[in-house]
């Protein structure tokens, strides 16, 4: 079945540090692809998505490129700050009719000063 | 903006009481999806509403759980009686249509639930 597979966490990086979390897929077709941000105590908020290959998604400085070749969709960001502390989640949605998401184990990101 | 609501944000019980979880999902949204996360886990399926038609429960412990959308538009997850393992998050989430693979799902602050 259609899966995600994400980089183990946790990550700790300096304020202003390069971020990359890895995400890769297995899925038949091609879905639409997920990032989406939850912070402590909180719930989901979508980050970026991308519809089709080649597409890259962005939002508040973080980027993700939909990559057919290599089945991934790693999320980047050139400048974390404290406030990006959070778990990330890479998704995709499976299930012919339903399309739920299919959620990776997450990633938690610590930006410190 | 519009949200997803949910209520309460935190439950404590005792296990083999009933509980019982609301949410309201984004207006005109018609697709309605109730999640499960473990602590230190992404979420998981519980089920999925399409107005107030079951679509998908495949992953729902239906001993224990149930699930209803009468109207169509606000929905209630409960757990009787509830156990240890559920203590978890559970996330509402809605999106417009839930036809396409497209669709961007809105997901509500979730509801704590702690089974001591």
């Amino acid at each position: 079945g259609d899966s995600v597979t994400q980089m183990e966490g946790p990550v700790t990086l300096s304020e202003e540090a390069f971020l990359t979390i890895n995400c890769t897929y297995t899925a038949t077709g091609y879905p639409s692809l997920f990032w989406y941000v939850q912070y402590p105590g909180e719930g989901l908020q979508l980050l970026l998505k991308a519809t089709k290959a080649d597409d890259k998604g962005s939002n508040k400085g973080f980027e993700a490129t939909y990559r057919k070749e290599t089945t991934s969709f790693h999320l980047e960001k050139g400048s974390v700050q404290v406030s990006d502390s959070a778990v990330y989640f890479c998704a995709l949605p499976s299930g012919a009719g339903s399309y739920q998401l299919t959620f990776g184990k997450g990633t938690k990101l610590s930006v410190i000063p | 903006e519009a949200e997803v609501a949910q209520s309460p944000r935190y439950k404590i019980t005792e296990k083999s009481q009933a509980v019982a979880f609301w949410c309201d999902p984004i207006s005109g949204h018609a697709t309605l999806y109730w999640y499960r996360q473990i602590l230190g886990q992404g979420p998981e399926l519980l089920v999925q509403f399409q107005d107030e038609s079951v679509v998908d429960d495949s992953q729902l412990p239906k001993d224990r759980f149930s699930a209803e959308r009468l109207k169509g538009v606000d929905s209630t997850l409960k757990i009787q009686p509830a156990e240890l393992g559920d203590s978890a998050m559970y996330l509402c989430a809605s999106s417009t249509t839930g036809g396409t693979s497209t669709d961007t799902q809105y997901f509500g602050p979730g509801t704590r639930l702690t089974v001591l």
